[in-house]
């Protein structure tokens, strides 16, 4: 079975900028979680999904949103981007939202 | 308080040896530990995960859980060179509703 996907894989942008980024669950998986993760850290929640209601946000400004859609994958799109957006963004998806998460590849994002 | 806590520093470990990892979390209601695997640049990997107090084994890794002094420790039995890799503590938090990742511990074995 194919795993969680992600698409594009390296995405380089301006400030000021928008961007969208997809990404496809596990076939059966009902719940998506965002996460970014800058060099040397560990991911940072920014939200999780589950049956198409979102279920947490983290402590991201609203210029980050996500929606899920009847198929379960989603998309996290962020506004007026600035240099320090610059990471890796990690989709994970799981079963149900207490369970294993189980990540993509990730899209690098670079800001200039 | 961070709500998951990784403070080793990189962990260098002969081939064949026990590597040990811990990580501490904040929030007494956590349900669900996970252990990933990221080799640099690449995303994470599950390797582990715990619920109940104790130990679990799956093969050359053995997750442990205190829920009581809440920690998490993962030991990685006959270290190879394909371990070397940072090792990221997550816990659930919030209801479940999100996943807390500590910042990661480097693990090098050398041969």
């Amino acid at each position: 079975d194919a795993g969680v996907t992600q698409s594009p894989t390296h995405l380089i942008k301006t400030r000021g900028q928008h961007v969208t980024l997809r990404c496809s669950p596990i076939s059966g998986h009902k719940s998506v979680s965002w996460y970014q993760q800058v060099l040397g850290q560990g991911p940072q929640f920014i939200f999780q999904y589950y049956e198409k209601e979102e279920r947490g946000r983290g402590n991201f400004p609203d210029r980050f949103s996500a929606r899920q859609f009847p198929n379960y994958s989603s998309e996290l799109n962020v506004n007026a981007l600035l240099l320090g957006d610059s990471a890796l963004y990690l989709c994970a998806s799981s079963l149900e939202s207490h369970q294993p998460q189980h990540f993509g590849d990730g899209t690098r994002l670079s800001i200039l | 308080q961070k709500e998951v806590e990784q403070n080793s520093g990189p962990l260098s470990v002969p081939e064949g040896a026990i590597a040990s990892l811990n990580c501490t979390y904040s929030d007494r209601g956590s349900q669900s530990f996970f252990w990933y695997r990221q080799y640099s640049g690449k995303s994470p990997e599950l390797i582990m995960f715990i619920y109940s107090n104790g130990d679990k084994e799956d093969g050359r890794f053995t997750a442990q859980l205190n829920k009581a002094s809440q920690y998490v420790s993962l030991l990685i039995r006959d270290s190879q060179p394909s371990d070397s890799a940072t090792y990221l503590c997550a816990v659930n938090v919030d209801g479940n509703n999100r996943l807390a990742f500590g910042k990661g511990n480097q693990v090098v074995v050398i041969p």
